[in-house]
């Protein structure tokens, strides 16, 4: 059974710094990964998919990597902001259709 | 292009009663999934739905179930309300046939059980 964990649960930084959130999976038969952000009582907004056969995709301040060897992956936001601020949940896909299984998400808070 | 949208927003209802919940997918998309979060159990797959049919499914008691329509849009419905069922029920669409394609969601309809 796959299982996602996420560490930290939750982060406090300052304005301006760089930051890495980590996220770890049990099973290394994987189709993608994918990160979304979570703003309170709102819905989720992807970030970044990384497909298997990949090690990184960027977007903007975000790059996410992927070692699915190692079944890890990481989120690396650079020069955080206060709109950074919120949840952000990891999830792989294992392959049954489209089913996602989700980690339990690291809170942000960027603090001005 | 629009986005996912589901309705309604929210919901309140009591214990034993019934709810219907729906979600109109990215149009072109025909691949629906659905979701419970929860603050103890985080986010839960339910069951996922392609070219109306049912092609997962969660580990949920039967009280759950779901359709899609032949314009791709689906219904949840959870008879016999309980008072665990309170949560966000998040839906997302994706294009791809397969298990490699990019989910996108939905704003949820949060379900309140009184």
């Amino acid at each position: 059974k796959q299982e996602v964990t996420q560490i930290p649960a939750a982060l406090s930084v300052p304005e301006g710094e760089n930051l890495v959130l980590n996220c770890s999976f049990t099973d290394s038969a994987i189709y993608n990964l994918q990160w979304f952000r979570q703003d309170p009582g709102k819905g989720l907004t992807s970030l970044l998919l990384i497909q298997s056969s990949q090690r990184e995709q960027t977007s903007g301040r975000l790059n996410a990597s992927l070692d699915k060897s190692s079944g890890r992956s990481t989120l690396y936001i650079a020069a955080s902001q206060p709109g950074d601020s919120a949840t952000y949940l990891c999830a792989v896909s294992p392959g049954v259709g489209n089913k996602l299984v989700f980690g339990a998400g690291t809170i942000l808070r960027v603090k001005s | 292009k629009a986005g996912v949208t589901q309705t309604p927003r929210y919901l309140i209802k009591t214990r034993g009663q019934q709810v219907t919940l729906s979600c109109s997918p990215i149009s072109g998309h025909r691949s629906v999934s659905w979701y419970q979060q929860t603050p103890g159990q985080g986010l839960q797959f339910l069951f996922e739905y392609f070219s109306e049919t049912q092609r997962n499914k969660g580990n949920f008691p039967g009280r759950f179930s779901g359709r899609q329509f032949s314009n791709s849009r689906s219904e949840m419905n959870v008879s016999t309300l309980e008072l665990g069922d309170s949560a966000l029920y998040l839906c997302a669409s994706s294009l791809a046939v397969g298990s490699d394609g990019e989910q996108f969601f939905g704003p949820g309809t949060r379900l309140t059980v009184l």
